[in-house]
């Protein structure tokens, strides 16, 4: 099993521009987790999901939208990108909502 | 704030030394969980303990529960080179999990 994977490891994107981050998962997880994690921080909750269909904001969902329309995949898009948006992207996903989470290998975004 | 903060925020030990790090919380928890991060990588889920629980083991992991006190530790027995991590509590609440900031561990060989 995969696990969790994340695409693309890493981005540059200049201010204004669109991009998506794609998350999926093969463990048959119903809940499934945006992050972000900035130096001193720690990781900050952007959105979730509790099924297919289904989504969630969460500490810190502004600039940010999610789309869940299959189980295995939870996708973070932003419209137009800004440089407090630079960050390292993590998603997770779990069996039991709040359990035991399983982390991507995250996302290294540039915003110019 | 329900946001666990870890204690100390940096750790420098020998190897085969232990590691002892706490984690402390506000308000009421369902559980609490211990992750390891190595520099580049995702986190890595250690072990949880539930509240109504007040110790767990896990090979060379013990993790405390204090639900009075609001408070956790973790300790690693026997350290190794290869524990050199970012260890992160989070607490489970408010149908969410929020991590603290992070403890860093450097084992030296």
């Amino acid at each position: 099993n995969a696990g969790v994977t994340q695409t693309p490891k890493f981005r540059v994107l200049k201010t204004g521009q669109s991009m998506t981050l794609l998350c999926a998962q093969d463990m048959n997880h119903e809940y499934m987790y945006w992050y972000r994690q900035d130096p001193g921080m720690g990781l900050r909750l952007i959105h979730y999901s509790v099924g297919e269909g289904t989504t969630a904001k969460g500490e810190v969902p502004d600039g940010y939208n999610v789309s869940r329309l299959k189980k295995q995949n939870f996708l973070l898009g932003l419209e137009s990108a800004a440089p407090s948006q630079t960050s390292v992207y993590f998603c997770a996903s779990s069996y039991v909502h709040t359990d035991t989470q399983y982390f991507g290998p995250g996302t290294r975004l540039t915003v110019l | 704030s329900q946001q666990g903060e870890e204690d100390p925020q940096a750790l420098s030990i020998q190897e085969g030394e232990n590691a002892t790090m706490n984690c402390s919380y506000k308000t009421s928890i369902n559980n609490l969980q211990w992750y390891r991060q190595n520099s580049g990588r995702g986190l890595v889920h250690l072990i949880l303990i539930r509240s109504n629980e007040r110790e767990k083991h896990s090979g060379r992991l013990r993790v405390t529960l204090d639900t009075s006190k609001k408070s956790s530790s973790l300790l690693i027995t026997a350290s190794r080179a290869a524990d050199t991590a970012s260890y992160f509590c989070a607490t489970s609440g408010n149908n969410r999990l929020a991590f603290g900031k992070g403890n860093q561990v450097v084992v030296i060989p």
